[in-house]
């Protein structure tokens, strides 16, 4: 099994440009996670899914938005990048099962100048 | 409303242990997580308890959960330079399917 896989490892964007962040697992997972991680800072939820179709909010999902429309594939879209998204994504997956380990994938880090 | 709390660093001699602590306020925690983050990597889970036990060993790792103060540590034993990180404290609370995360220790090990 890959695990989870990002898609791109690095992206620079200009204000105002939109990007789409990959991430894929193949664990068959049911539970998705989109984290960002600021220089220094912990991690803070953007968005969460329960299952295909399903998708939730999490603390900071503002210029953000996700879709799953299979069990594998849970993109991020950035619509108008601002400086501000300036920061490392991580997409992270879990089983469901009792002791809720979550796998995280290698990061995509992204400047927005 | 929930919260994890962890000093920001940590600096030990190699070959000394390293205690890191952790601080947690929800009550109906069932499991609590150390996970490592290297540099430029992600994040990989390390250990877990499990709110109803006290202490959990794994090679040179000691958990220790005491529920009555919400404090959590992370003892690693005979620290290496391969243990430089930063090592992040997790809680789920209940049937929640969030995890709620504490900011990372940052460990520095010297020679």
């Amino acid at each position: 099994n890959a695990g989870v896989t990002q898609t791109p490892k690095f992206r620079i964007l200009k204000i105002g440009q939109s990007m789409t962040l990959q991430c894929t697992q193949d664990m068959n997972h049911n539970y998705m996670y989109w984290y960002r991680q600021d220089p220094g800072m912990g991690l803070k939820l953007i968005y969460y899914s329960v299952g295909a179709g399903i998708t939730d909010k999490g603390e900071v999902p503002n210029g953000y938005n996700v879709s799953r429309s299979t069990t594998e594939d849970f993109p991020l879209r950035l619509e108008l990048a601002a400086p501000s998204q300036t920061s490392v994504y991580f997409c992270a997956s879990i089983a469901g099962t009792e002791n809720y380990e979550q796998y995280f994938g290698p990061g995509t880090r992204l400047t927005v100048t | 409303g929930e919260d994890v709390e962890q000093s920001l660093f940590l600096s030990v001699r190699e070959g000394d242990s390293s205690v890191i602590n952790c601080t947690y306020t929800d009550s109906s925690s069932t499991y609590l997580y150390w996970y490592k983050q290297e540099p430029g990597a992600g994040l990989q889970l390390l250990t877990y308890i499990f709110s109803n036990m006290d202490m959990k060993q794994d090679q040179r790792l000691t958990v220790l959960l005491n529920k009555k103060d919400k404090h959590l540590s992370l003892r690693i034993a005979d620290t290496q330079t391969g243990d430089s990180a930063i090592y992040f404290c997790a809680e789920r609370a209940g049937n929640n399917r969030k995890l709620i995360w504490g900011l990372g220790t940052s460990l520095a090990v010297n020679p």
